[in-house]
């Protein structure tokens, strides 16, 4: 089955931009998504790619698809305080209604 | 529009009870429903799924079964509570016959003591 790897911690200081990693083995993945956890909550649709994009760009998220490494990406320009919560990565691939989900980076934001 | 429900909220219960978690769908007709659980420091284990009345499919054989008595209704159940049955516990929906992002509850913090 597919395994999806993110790290499990990311730290930066406020006005800096954040970098979330997720890397998968499935090349059948067809629709890949962010979600985004804030404490104590569901987990909420950031963004999502389509597997023959490179890169997609909604206000200060980019996210950028390399499917040759199997590697996504989200960049989170200008993070602030608000954006302190646990990403998640997670891939579908065409034809499943079952996303297989990383197991979430935790982003913590420093004034 | 469409919502979904999840209750309660937190649920504290003793070892060898039972379990009842509800969880509802409104605004859309035979979603796709699931039920994950959160492990403290792990990510989403997908317990359940449901693609229609009384169709259940299991993707992990533990103490905890699932039903689906309405199109918009999801029940995850036990009949006794084990101390590894504690976690957060949040159901989703997506959209019948499409590949799309699943939404989700507020989730339900369970401790079982």
């Amino acid at each position: 089955g597919e395994d999806v790897e993110q790290s499990l911690f990311l730290s930066v200081r406020e006005g800096d931009s954040s970098v979330i990693n997720c890397t998968y083995t499935d090349s059948s993945s067809t629709y890949l998504y962010w979600y985004k956890q804030e404490p104590g909550a569901g987990l909420q649709l950031l963004t999502y790619i389509f597997s023959n994009m490179d890169m997609k760009q909604d206000q200060r998220l980019t996210v950028l698809l390399n499917k040759k490494d199997k590697h996504l990406s989200l960049r989170i320009a200008d993070t602030q305080t608000g954006d302190s919560a646990i990403y998640f990565c997670a891939l579908q691939a065409g034809g499943s209604y079952i996303p297989t989900f990383g197991r979430g980076t935790s982003l913590i934001v420093h004034p | 529009s469409q919502t979904i429900h999840q209750w309660p909220a937190t649920l504290v219960q003793p070892v060898g009870s039972p379990l009842s978690l509800e969880c509802t769908v409104e605004g859309t007709s035979n979603p796709n429903l699931y039920w994950y659980r959160q492990a403290a420091g792990r990510g989403l284990q997908l317990l359940f799924y449901s693609v229609g009345i009384g169709q259940i499919s299991s993707e992990v054989p533990q103490n905890l079964s699932a039903s689906r008595p309405q199109d918009r209704q999801f029940i995850l159940s036990s009949k006794k509570l084990l101390l590894s049955d504690s976690g957060f516990y949040l159901c989703a929906w997506s959209v019948e016959g499409a590949v799309t992002e699943a939404f989700f509850g507020q989730g339900t913090r369970l401790t079982v003591v």
